[in-house]
This record gives C-alpha cells, sequence and structure tokens, in this order.
C-alpha cells in the first residue's frame, strides 16, 4: 500500500463544475503539499499547508491532520484547469516529500 | 524572481548511450534536489543537496547514475549507460534551505527522457 493515495485517479468534468480531489496518507508529516503538473512535465506548487485551509482564487485546500486527510477543491471550473494534480507529503523532521501518483483532471467546454 | 531552469528540455537517446542534464536553482536556495518521475508515477527522489554536500543520495543507482554540484550553486545529473527503464522525466526542485518547517520546494520544467 502506497504512503500517499489520491483519488480520484481521473476524473472529467463540465466546465462550471465543482470538483474534489482526495489525498490520504499514512506516515508522520509536518506539511502537505498540493502540485499542479501540465503536459510537459513542470510542476507548479499550488499549497503547502500543515493544519486548517488555504484558499487562493477558485482553489482550496484543507487537511485534517487527525483524519491524514486532504482535500483540494476547484470551484467553476474551467478546461485550462485540466492538468494532473499531485500530493505529496512533507515527512515529519526530513525534508523528504513522498508523492501521490496524481489525479488526472479534463475539463470540457 | 527567476524560477528553477532546467535544460535540455527533451532528449532522445539510444540505450548504452550517456546523457546529462544541467539545472540551475533559484537564486540563494541552498537546497536542490533531483527526482525522477516515470510515467503515470508521481516523482521520486534521486539525490538532494545542501549547498554542494549530499544529504540523501539512498535512492540514485549510482552504478549508472551520478551527480554533481561543484560550485553549490547549479547542478548536473548523468547517466551512463542509459537503459530503457531510464525513459522519465527528470524534475530538478530547489528550497531556500532544510530542516525548516514549512519548507518549500520550487521545480523547474523538467527534461523529458526517452531512450530507444
Amino acid at each position: 500500500k502506497n504512503e500517499v493515495e489520491q483519488s480520484p485517479q481521473n476524473l472529467t468534468a463540465q466546465e462550471g463544475e465543482f470538483i474534489t480531489i482526495n489525498c490520504s496518507y499514512s506516515v508522520g508529516i509536518s506539511a502537505l503539499h498540493w502540485l499542479q503538473q501540465h503536459p510537459g512535465g513542470g510542476i507548479v506548487s499550488l499549497f503547502m499547508l500543515s493544519s486548517g485551509k488555504k484558499k487562493h482564487g477558485r482553489l482550496i485546500a484543507t487537511i485534517n491532520i487527525q483524519e491524514k486527510h486532504s482535500s483540494l477543491h476547484i470551484t467553476a471550473s474551467h478546461p485550462r484547469d485540466s492538468a494532473v494534480y499531485i500530493c505529496a507529503v512533507k515527512l515529519s523532521n526530513t525534508d523528504k516529500l513522498i508523492f501521490g501518483t496524481g489525479t488526472r483532471l479534463q475539463v470540457f467546454p | 524572481e527567476a524560477g528553477v531552469a532546467q535544460s535540455p528540455r527533451y532528449k532522445i537517446i539510444e540505450k548504452r548511450q550517456s546523457v546529462a542534464f544541467w539545472c540551475n536553482p533559484i537564486s540563494g536556495h541552498a537546497t536542490l534536489y533531483w527526482y525522477q518521475q516515470i510515467l503515470g508515477q508521481g516523482p521520486k527522489l534521486l539525490i538532494q543537496f545542501q549547498n554542494n554536500g549530499v544529504v540523501d543520495d539512498s535512492q540514485l543507482p549510482k552504478d549508472r547514475f551520478s551527480a554533481e554540484r561543484l560550485k553549490g550553486v547549479d547542478s548536473t545529473l548523468k547517466i551512463q549507460p542509459a537503459k530503457l527503464e531510464d525513459s522519465a522525466v527528470y524534475l530538478c526542485a530547489s528550497s531556500f534551505t532544510f530542516g525548516r518547517l514549512l519548507n518549500e520546494q520550487f521545480f523547474g520544467p523538467g527534461t523529458r527522457l526517452t531512450v530507444l
């Protein structure tokens, strides 16, 4: 079993829909990243959080440390949101990141 | 502020050939990471540098992979000789330091390697 599990693996949506991507982990962490990866490989950091909730534009990330679970929400989705979204956890007392396998999102007009 | 730079962006080689990738981190970032991302998987850490010293290279296949960061700034990752299973995206990332609670890593655009 992977230390970081994401669901769903693939997600399709119509423009304007509300989207949720989930991440569960089984290790002790000090922080959790949500990353966006477009075709071509480059990765952009969306959020880094250790508790509670963060919001940036149409993106919202939440984390529940007790339940070892985080969610990434996209409101009013747009075709330009189409990408792979990766959850990565920073292990406690190290800089090591453990990555999930990603959720491939496609938003159709 | 300039981001993490990598070159080349794409490389196609035949198996048993050698290849090198270059990374220039964000100015002032002491920590540099090389990751390998095989299609359909999350990135896997190959090596982590703090300035010009190696912090973690436990997952680097040392029989064929090598990396250096001689002056503590830019870095090169080399594969010699390449195997088919080395086909992947090689990502470089940097962070200001290491050991801080919320130390954020910034990623470069990656180099997509295809081994034929």
